[in-house]
């Protein structure tokens, strides 16, 4: 399958601060990635959709400047999550869609953020 | 509504013993249907894609199957290294090109050897 490399794995910041993590497709161009959320125990719960060199388009009730979306290339796109508090304490996970025969997402290892 | 149900919300099995995994959805427009294995602590890992009701597709003691209205993932003579939460996603038109995953809750996979 495709690799799709997220960074950090894990980070841990103060309340307050703001906490950036990457998306990379190493081996495929993707125009569009998608950031999700997952709590203990539960599903992945869709954020955003990234679509390179334009806007995100966010999930009804994700605050769009809370969580912030870039997609500066075919193979990054970025999820900042600005004055971060506990409650944004979560796994957050990225995928990325490789477009061809049968399109398909592909996911990264996903990032644990702990706001201390 | 769009929804995707997977059942059990978990499952024991000793070693050897076979059993299937259901995902029932209701959606309008499906594109797909995807089946995922997540280990704790690590993003979903891509195990099969199934378009079409009948269509049947198989990866080593996995197999999974699709009808109208579900998916089963059924695992054969399960090892401990099969423990894992397995999801189900479906794949609806939205959003951009390819269109949006909607997961289920997941099935957690116990395997006693």
């Amino acid at each position: 399958g495709a690799v799709v490399s997220q960074h950090p794995s894990r980070v841990i910041c103060k309340s307050g601060t703001s906490v950036k993590i990457e998306c990379r497709s190493l081996d495929f161009q993707a125009t569009t990635m998608f950031w999700y959320r997952q709590f203990p125990k539960k599903s992945l719960m869709l954020m955003a959709t990234s679509n390179e060199g334009s806007k995100a388009t966010y999930e009804q009730g994700v605050e769009k400047d809370k969580f912030l979306i870039n997609h500066a290339s075919l193979t990054l796109s970025t999820l900042t999550v600005t004055s971060a508090h506990p409650e944004d304490s979560s796994f957050y996970i990225c995928s990325a869609e490789r477009q061809g025969w049968n399109t398909e997402a592909f996911f990264g290892q996903g990032t644990r953020l702990t706001v201390v | 509504e769009d929804q995707v149900t997977q059942s059990p919300e978990a499952l024991r099995l000793q070693e050897g013993e076979s059993s299937s995994l259901n995902c029932s959805y209701t959606v309008s427009g499906l594109r797909g249907l995807f089946w995922y294995r997540q280990d704790p602590g690590k993003g979903p890992e891509f195990l099969f894609t199934l378009y079409s009701a009948g269509e049947e597709k198989e990866k080593e003691r996995l197999k999974a199957t699709l009808t109208k209205k579900e998916s089963f993932l059924h695992i054969t003579a399960p090892k401990p290294e099969d423990s894992a939460t397995y999801l189900c996603a479906v794949l609806i038109a939205g959003g951009t090109s390819y269109g949006k995953l909607t997961f289920g809750q997941g099935t957690i996979l116990t395997v006693h050897p």
